[in-house]
């Protein structure tokens, strides 16, 4: 089946530096991407969609500039925690949607641990 | 951001029983899906429910699409040990790739 692989599964950074993350689809391409972060026993939220050449768009209350989103080809997107803090602690998961239309072409990343000191 | 509700929280049960989970909504989805998510791990698709009263069957899993198109429910039948985990539905709007996740039911299987 579709694969897509997440980079760092964990990493750990201090508070004020960036962290980058990446997802690939590793075996279809990924006109879209999505970006979720989850808090520790708490569900998935989504903070932006990613298209392939084209700006992200956020969810209400996600800010643009912190959480910086690249998807410069199609099978790769990044997501930068710029200037981190505890408080941006939590599981961020990528999923990736192929060209055909089902929901079946929708796959999940393993996902990243950030945890900020 | 949006939720849906999800019943139980939580789920002790023993090994050989059956669970069952459900997921409600204000708004209409177009598609129901159910996942399972391992610790650390990202949400892995069980099943897809794609019409108003669709009944789809995985193996041991069950899920039905809702006639009002507002919710949806997961049964588990002659649970095993590895079973364990966290069960999310997810909705989609219609017309949008975005899933809007329930609050989770974290199941715990004693053998």
């Amino acid at each position: 089946g579709a694969v897509v692989s997440q980079h760092p599964s964990r990493v750990i950074c201090k508070s004020g530096t960036s962290v980058k993350i990446e997802c690939r689809s590793l075996d279809f391409q990924a006109t879209t991407m999505f970006w979720y972060r989850q808090f520790p026993k708490q569900s998935l939220m989504l903070m932006a969609t990613s298209n392939e050449g084209s700006k992200a768009t956020y969810e209400q209350g996600v800010e643009k500039d912190k959480f910086l989103i690249n998807h410069a080809s199609l099978t790769l997107s990044t997501l930068t925690v710029t200037s981190a803090h505890p408080e941006d602690s939590s599981f961020y998961i990528c999923s990736a949607r192929g060209f055909q239309p089902t929901n079946e072409k929708l796959f999940f990343g393993s996902g990243t641990q950030l945890s900020v000191l | 951001g949006q939720q849906l509700n999800q019943s139980p929280q939580s789920m002790f049960i023993q090994e050989g029983e059956d669970v069952s989970m459900n997921c409600t909504s204000s708004s209409i989805f177009n598609t129901w899906l159910w996942y399972k998510q391992d610790p650390g791990e990202g949400p892995v698709l069980l099943i897809a429910l794609y019409k108003a009263g669709e009944l789809t069957s995985n193996g041991r899993l069950t899920a039905q699409f809702g006639i009002t198109r507002k919710d949806s429910f997961l049964n588990i039948s002659a649970s095993i040990p590895s079973d364990v985990g966290i069960y999310f539905c997810a909705g989609q709007l219609y017309n949008t790739d975005k899933l809007i996740f329930g609050t989770g039911t974290r199941l715990q299987v004693f053998p």
